[in-house]
């Protein structure tokens, strides 16, 4: 089964401190991992899709990285304009296309 | 990329009765979902809404409770029945374009008294 598990829960920033959200998978073989962002009470707006290891995607002050086991998005000077859910899904080879979703991480950029 | 909109962004019912939510694409998709989002909690997936055929519900949701209609490849809806608070959620619509990414519609709120 796959599995998805991103840390932390939450996180609270000072604005213009740097910091990585994580998301750990398990899943039997990678076909994409995807990072979206969701503000309260509206739906999940597609960042990025990953596809290998070692591979980087950079947007504004988020970039996204991926290693076999992880996926880390990078958020560079932030400003309360990033505080948002960020959600991290996986999506399996073959079969279901189906992505399977992370909890997400709450983050609150402070001015 | 796909633009999807949803309608009503947002409701209020009472218990006992039925909310249908419609879901358009501005263009032909082959994959629709419907997910629920419950307050604080991440994405769960109701069903596949099937073009042409019945819907593919997940394990714990029934055809009865939430029946899906797919008329055609941009359009899509999703009845919440007999409602109960405890189907207070947010409503999403959700595409594959390309067999790869998934986008989502900007939700419906559900409040049911």
């Amino acid at each position: 089964e796959d599995q998805v598990t991103q840390s932390p829960e939450a996180l609270r920033l000072q604005e213009g401190e740097s910091s990585s959200l994580n998301c750990s998978y398990t899943v039997s073989g990678l076909r994409g991992l995807f990072w979206y962002r969701q503000d309260p009470g509206k739906g999940p707006e597609f960042l990025f899709t990953l596809y290998s290891a070692g591979e980087e995607k950079e947007k504004e002050r988020l970039k996204a990285t991926l290693t076999k086991k992880e996926s880390f998005l990078h958020i560079t000077a932030p400003k309360p304009e990033d505080s948002a859910t960020y959600l991290c899904a996986v999506q399996a080879d073959g079969g279901s296309y189906i992505p399977t979703f992370g909890r997400g991480t709450s983050l609150i950029v402070h001015p | 990329s796909a633009v999807i909109s949803q309608k009503p962004s947002r409701d209020i019912c009472q218990r006992g009765t039925s909310l249908t939510i419609q879901c358009q694409v501005d263009s032909q998709v082959t994959m629709m979902f419907w997910y629920r989002q419950q307050p604080g909690q991440s994405l769960t997936l109701i069903a596949t809404a099937n073009q042409g055929s019945e819907a593919t519900y997940e394990s714990g949701f029934v055809i009865d409770k939430f029946p899906i209609s797919r008329p055609n490849l941009t359009f899509s809806t999703l009845t919440v029945s007999n409602m109960s608070p405890e189907d207070s959620s947010i409503y999403l619509c959700s595409v594959l374009t390309g067999g790869e990414t998934q986008y989502f519609g900007p939700g419906t709120r559900l409040l049911v008294l």
